[in-house]
């Protein structure tokens, strides 16, 4: 099946710092690719939705200064946390689909586990 | 009331038993999602389905649109099979197709 890669699978850091997670389609070509955090126990909550070559759309709730998307070709996309402070610390998930049809399955990353101290 | 929910939340099961984890919604879906989230948090789908029924391995999935009702099911469980599962839906006609997820499953396989 398709695979979806994020790099890092880890980060620490210290607050202040900025960190950059990528997110790659490694055999397709994803039109559309989705950013997700999760916290312990909880269920996936969706940052952020992002088209190739266009802005982001974020949820509401989400601060788009702080959490820099880019999907600056179809089979990459990055998310950087600006100036992370430890309330950022969480597990974050890309996602991405070939096409918008109902039938397009949506392949998951492996995840980033971020802490910031 | 949570658009996507599963049951039961928590379920220990003995390596060999047939499992069942259910998923009801209350949206119109054009499809739906069951994924799979091991300890270490990577996400597997398992399935996608927007109709019937599919099968692969030991994993069984169906669905019946019109009661808004998913199962997914695993024959012969295996302590490997201990994981999250996760049902998510994708609302007909949302602006993004992005998904709604379940709150999840907890699956315990004893040996």
């Amino acid at each position: 099946g398709a695979v979806v890669s994020q790099h890092p699978s880890r980060v620490i850091c210290k607050s202040g710092t900025s960190v950059k997670i990528e997110c790659r389609s490694l055999d397709f070509q994803a039109t559309t690719m989705f950013w997700y955090r999760q916290f312990p126990k909880q269920s996936l909550m969706l940052m952020a939705t992002s088209n190739e070559g266009s802005k982001a759309t974020y949820e509401q709730g989400v601060e788009k200064d702080k959490f820099l998307i880019n999907h600056a070709s179809l089979t990459l996309s990055t998310l950087t946390v600006t100036s992370a402070h430890p309330e950022d610390s969480s597990f974050y998930i890309c996602s991405a689909r070939a096409g918008q049809a109902y039938q397009e399955t949506q392949y998951f990353g492996p995840g980033t586990r971020l802490l910031v101290l | 009331k949570n658009e996507v929910e599963q049951s039961p939340q928590n379920l220990t099961a003995q390596e060999g038993e047939f499992i069942t984890i259910n998923c009801s919604y209350s949206v119109g879906i054009s499809a739906l999602h069951w994924l799979q989230q091991h300890p270490g948090g990577g996400i597997v789908s398992l399935f996608m389905l927007s109709s019937g029924k599919k099968k692969h391995g030991r994993l069984i999935a169906t669905i019946n649109i019109q009661e808004k009702h998913s199962s997914l099911h695993i024959t012969a469980s295996h302590p490997r099979d201990s994981a999250v599962y996760i049902c998510a839906v994708r609302q007909y006609g949302g602006a993004t197709n992005k998904l709604i997820f379940g709150t999840g499953t907890l699956l315990a396989v004893q040996p």
